[in-house]
């Protein structure tokens, strides 16, 4: 398989359950990235992993959760969500030097019910 | 990163060719100008890049004055299936060890009608 792959594609949960959402990339890429993208708004960087490390956190809240065991892949663990926190969250994957930029996967379609 | 200016929406129709230009006014020497196409409910597409003067692929072109504080982006003889939003970031290949870091705007939504 190539590419970006998140799983799953769509997810329903209540505000006190916990879930992961999970990326994998299979281009040999060594940054990865979660963007969060609500209805009518642009992407919202999340999390940058650079090299296995994280570099960014942008102020997220803590009810989110990244998890980045090696360069391949990347989660986002989500426990006691809030109906606001439904959106489409996207996994993006790159090289550090690349200049032709990101991959992304489809995404993960959030409900928080 | 550079801030960019794009318009919120364009229509065209099927067969035209579409020009969506984009203003970055304080771009950087070493920054670089990328486009996405982003199709609903799913994730942002590389469409092309570059530095300056003309870059042509096989979807698109990308056209950047000699100043590089603006660029556009055309879509030779669109079809329904181009109906999409387009986004204009600019920024640089980022440095050792550090991840390039993408702040996407609101983009254009493209509408191409019958």
């Amino acid at each position: 398989e190539t590419g970006v792959t998140q799983t799953p594609r769509h997810l329903v949960m209540g505000m006190t359950n916990k879930k992961s959402l999970k990326c994998e990339q299979h281009l040999g890429h060594n940054a990865m990235y979660w963007y969060k993208q609500s209805a009518k708004k642009p992407l919202e960087l999340m999390f940058v992993y650079s090299l296995e490390e994280r570099v960014e956190n942008n102020s997220v809240p803590s009810r989110f959760s990244p998890e980045c065991p090696n360069s391949s892949h990347l989660f986002l663990h989500l426990h006691t969500l809030q109906p606001e926190d439904s959106a489409l969250y996207l996994c993006a994957s790159s090289q550090v030097l690349d200049p032709y930029g990101y991959t992304f996967g489809s995404g993960t379609r959030l409900t928080v019910v | 990163l550079a801030k960019t200016t794009q318009p919120i929406s364009m229509d065209s129709y099927e067969g035209q060719e579409v020009n969506i230009t984009c203003s970055h006014n304080n771009i950087a020497t070493n920054d670089y100008i990328t486009w996405y196409q982003q199709f609903p409910s799913q994730g942002p597409r590389f469409i092309i890049q570059g530095y300056k003067t003309k870059v042509t692929n096989e979807v698109a072109s990308l056209f950047i004055p000699a100043d590089r504080k603006s660029s556009t982006l055309s879509l030779p003889r669109v079809s329904l299936s181009d109906t999409a939003v387009y986004y204009c970031l600019v920024g640089d290949k980022g440095s050792s060890g550090s991840a390039r870091q993408l702040t996407f705007g609101s983009g254009t939504q493209l509408t191409v009608l019958p």
